[in-house]
Parts: structure tokens; C-alpha cells; sequence
């Protein structure tokens, strides 16, 4: 199965910062990557979907690049709202898998 | 809107079996790939399985093939996870998940609200 690397594990920023996430994966995904956030007791949320793509309704705050092995989400600017962890999911083959997460803690 | 509402969790021994269902509703159910991903407590996603469109495609985690089974009722617009043979690993709440694009499988855009399961 493909494994997800995501780094750093958490990170402590302040509400107005820029972030980029990473996510790592074993083997070229072909741009077949997705970002979720889970905030605590809920479900996970679409983020952004093939790298680039924002899911409906999701702020232009958030954008995704990367190829290959190599994926990143940027939030441009940290709303209060944005603190919460960040999965990314390959979709190339099955078995689906996900990767280990990033948690945003406020500073 | 689209709502995915999970049923049939609980405390169940290791061994034993059960059956979990999702019921589907704002959108045309048998167009659409349907997942199950689970998350153990204080842990990361789990990706478990999916059931294409017609039922008929299905793919599993490794941790869970053989042992559970996905289905679906599109006349209904159910969803079915059959486990079996359950391990204490498997205590999680297991989300219902839906494909964002009907026929093809690139993301999951809405999830149910969970069900917890305790083996």
C-alpha cells in the first residue's frame, strides 16, 4: 500500500500567519491527492481534492500544490477557525490511505 | 442536503459480529461510491472500504479483508458494513462517506456523523 508522511506532527502558530503543511507519499500519486480537516467530536471535512482543486464552499485561503511524492496545503493567512488537524488521503490506488495527520495548535 | 446518518454501533466481544448501516438522502444514492473510514480512539483516519456505484466494485483496508464486507440497497439507498470476527483493534467510530462525483472515485465530500463501535 502507498504510505502518507505528513510533517511536522503539530505546529503552534498565531491566528494571521501563513502555514504550509506536507505530506510525503511512497510512490508517484499523479497529482491524486486529497486534504481533509477534522476539528475535535466532528467528521472530517474536503478541503481541497486533486492537489489544486478547492471543494465547495471551502475559502480561497486555502490552496494545494505539489507532483509526484510531494504535496503541500498552504493556508494563507490563519483564522481562529483554521486550528484543528489536517489529513491528506491518496486516491492513485487501493487500498486508500491516509496519512498520519498535522494538528495546527493556536500559539 | 445530503445526510448520511450511521446506525447500528455498540460494545460487542472480540470474535462476535456486527453489522453497521448508513442511511443515505439528497442525493441520487446509486450514482455514487459509497466509503467507510474509521478512527480509533485518539488516533489518525482509517480508510476501511468503498462500494463502487452499482454495488458491484468493492476494495478493503488490509487490516479489515476477509473479515468485513461492504454492500449496498440502492432500491433503499442504504449502506451496509458487515464485520465479522471483530478484534479489539477494531474499536473505532466508523464514519459513512460519500464520493464527491457520481461514477468516479476522487474524494469523499460528505461524511456522516459516526458510529462508535467497541469490541
Amino acid at each position: 500500500e502507498i504510505v502518507l508522511t505528513q510533517s511536522p506532527a503539530t505546529l503552534f502558530l498565531s491566528p494571521g500567519e501563513r502555514v504550509t503543511l506536507s505530506c510525503r507519499t511512497s510512490q508517484n500519486i499523479y497529482n491524486n491527492l486529497g486534504w481533509y480537516q477534522q476539528k475535535p467530536g466532528q467528521a472530517p471535512r474536503l478541503l481541497m481534492y486533486e492537489t489544486f482543486n478547492r471543494a465547495t464552499g471551502i475559502s480561497d485561503r486555502f490552496s494545494g500544490s505539489g507532483s509526484g511524492t510531494d504535496y503541500t496545503l498552504t493556508i494563507s493567512s490563519l483564522d481562529p477557525e483554521d486550528f484543528a488537524v489536517y489529513y491528506c488521503q491518496q486516491r492513485h490506488e487501493w487500498p486508500i490511505t491516509f496519512g498520519q495527520g498535522t494538528r495546527l495548535e493556536i500559539k | 442536503q445530503v445526510q448520511l446518518v450511521e446506525s447500528g454501533g455498540g460494545v460487542v466481544q472480540p470474535g462476535r459480529s456486527l453489522r453497521l448501516s448508513c442511511a443515505a438522502s439528497g442525493f441520487n444514492f446509486p450514482d455514487f461510491g459509497m466509503h467507510w473510514v474509521r478512527q480509533a480512539p485518539g488516533k489518525g483516519l482509517e480508510w476501511v472500504a468503498v462500494s463502487a456505484y452499482d454495488g458491484i466494485g468493492t476494495h478493503y483496508g488490509d487490516s479489515v479483508r476477509g473479515r468485513f464486507t461492504v454492500s449496498r440497497d440502492n432500491s433503499k439507498n442504504l449502506l451496509y458494513l458487515e464485520m465479522n470476527t471483530l478484534r479489539l483493534e477494531d474499536t473505532a467510530v466508523y464514519f459513512c462517506t460519500k464520493e464527491r462525483t457520481p461514477r468516479v472515485a476522487t474524494s469523499n465530500d460528505a461524511w456522516g456523523q459516526g458510529i462508535l463501535v467497541t469490541v
